[in-house]
């Protein structure tokens, strides 16, 4: 069946450090592709999406484009902040009834 | 706009009891998700309605988990008896049934069973 694979966390980096999270995914037909982000004692709330191959979704300086030819969707950021430390699902829309679909999920700690 | 409603926040119970979590979705909201989040995992799907019928119920340890959806509005799940592996926080969603749309979370019910 459909799922999404993450790199495995904890990430630790230091204020202004550039941050890539890694997200492949494995589909029939063609997924929206989403990553949602969970800060510390908040629910899950949506960071950016993608809908169609190419497309890139962006938001808060963050960055992901959705790559057919590598089923991946990469979460990038150039500079990131101590308010950034998170956790990071990247997450897939399946089937005809959207059934979504995450991954395990990446922890970002950001270090002054 | 008010989000998604959860209750109880936390809850505490002896593994074989019985345990019910509430939801009321975002007014409109055709689509309601019930997940099942296990510490340091991503969250697992249990059950997917539709209004208020049942489209994907496919990971739900249907022997002791239950869940309905009244009138397509709020809806509850139900574990029984309780297994200490049960121990999670249970979040609910929804979302329009347009597709591409994105989720809202609720703030999750935190699970224990001891």
């Amino acid at each position: 069946g459909d799922s999404v694979t993450q790199m495995e966390g904890p990430v630790t980096l230091s204020e202004e450090a550039f941050l890539t999270i890694n997200c492949t995914y494995t589909a029939t037909g063609y997924p929206s592709l989403f990553w949602y982000v969970q800060y510390p004692g908040e629910g899950l709330q949506l960071l950016l999406k993608a809908t169609k191959a190419d497309d890139k979704g962006s938001n808060k300086g963050f960055e992901a484009t959705y790559r057919k030819e590598t089923t991946s969707f990469h979460l990038e950021k150039g500079s990131v902040q101590v308010s950034d430390s998170a956790v990071y699902f990247c997450a897939l829309h399946s089937g005809g009834y959207n059934k979504l679909i995450f991954g395990a999920g990446t922890r970002l700690a950001v270090h002054p | 706009e008010a989000g998604v409603a959860q209750s109880p926040r936390y809850k505490i119970i002896e593994k074989r009891q019985s345990v019910a979590f509430w939801c009321n979705p975002i007014s409109g909201h055709a689509t309601l998700y019930w997940y099942q989040q296990i510490l340091g995992q991503g969250p697992k799907l249990l059950i997917q309605f539709q209004n208020n019928g049942v489209v994907d119920d496919s990971q739900l340890p249907k022997d002791r988990f239950s869940a309905e959806r009244l009138k397509g509005v709020d809806s509850t799940l139900k574990i029984q008896p309780a297994k200490l592996e049960d121990s999670a926080v249970y979040l609910c969603a929804s979302s329009l049934v347009t597709r591409n749309t994105e989720a809202f979370f609720g703030q999750g019910t935190r699970l224990t069973v001891v």
